[in-house]
């Protein structure tokens, strides 16, 4: 049972458009999303969060937007830049419960190109 | 200022052997979360521990499986008479307080089962 999903398995992107990846998940008792991104060889690296409570969280280049009654969200890389090349992973958390594990989508390869 | 150190990075094993992976939280931290990721997978939570406690093991498979997080140390993830199937990364990663909020990750360690 995938109670998140990342439909896309790779997404390519020209420099400097815009780059949007997107997430569903299904329980509703999710309150808190994550993106990390990996490249290859090495550890997920943290980039960018939203609580439940808000909609949209800005850091920089990223963006990332929630939609609860829809229950999806989306990040948005803008301008892309081929550094950015890598596997994005969607993660969820019920941070009110007692163990705060991450449901882990299962990544969109993201491809930037010069 | 280390990260999370996972050791080994790479480990092989035959069928039958027994394989321990260790990881060392960042300075500070004393929650650890072992994630494993298979090939083609999106990251899976295996278990949730504190110092000296395994807080939420749901992830774990039934037998062969077990993991500890002593009071002096790193963490040991260990599995027994391992199998082809358990051929995969293994991520460790830490965060300051309970809430795998913005945790950090080891690079991981990719065990080859043959």
């Amino acid at each position: 049972d995938q109670q998140v999903k990342q439909n896309s398995p790779s997404l390519s992107v020209q420099e400097g458009r815009i780059s949007i990846l997107n997430c569903d998940y299904t329980n509703s008792m999710f309150d808190y999303f994550l993106w990390y991104k990996k490249y290859p060889a090495e550890g997920p690296t943290f980039l960018i969060s939203i609580s439940s409570i808000k909609d949209k969280n800005e850091d920089g280049r990223f963006t990332v937007f929630l939609n609860k009654s829809a229950k999806h969200l989306s990040l948005h890389i803008v301008p892309s830049q081929p550094g950015d090349s890598a596997v994005y992973f969607c993660a969820a958390s019920d941070y009110g419960g007692a163990t705060n594990k991450l449901i882990f989508g299962t990544g969109t390869l993201l491809a930037v190109q010069p | 200022n280390a990260g999370v150190m996972q050791n080994p990075r790479h480990l092989v094993r035959r069928r039958g052997q027994e394989a321990r992976l260790r990881c060392s939280p960042m300075k500070g931290h004393s929650h650890v979360y072992w994630y494993r990721q298979l090939p083609e997978e999106g990251l899976k939570f295996m278990v949730y521990l504190q110092k000296e406690n395994i807080i939420d093991e749901s992830g774990m498979p039934k037998e062969r499986f077990s993991a500890e997080f002593p009071k002096e140390g790193p963490s040991i993830l260990r599995i027994q008479q391992v199998v082809r199937g358990d051929s995969a990364a293994y991520f460790c990663a830490s965060s300051p307080q309970a809430g795998a909020n913005e945790a950090f990750f080891g690079q991981g360690t990719r065990l080859t089962v043959v």
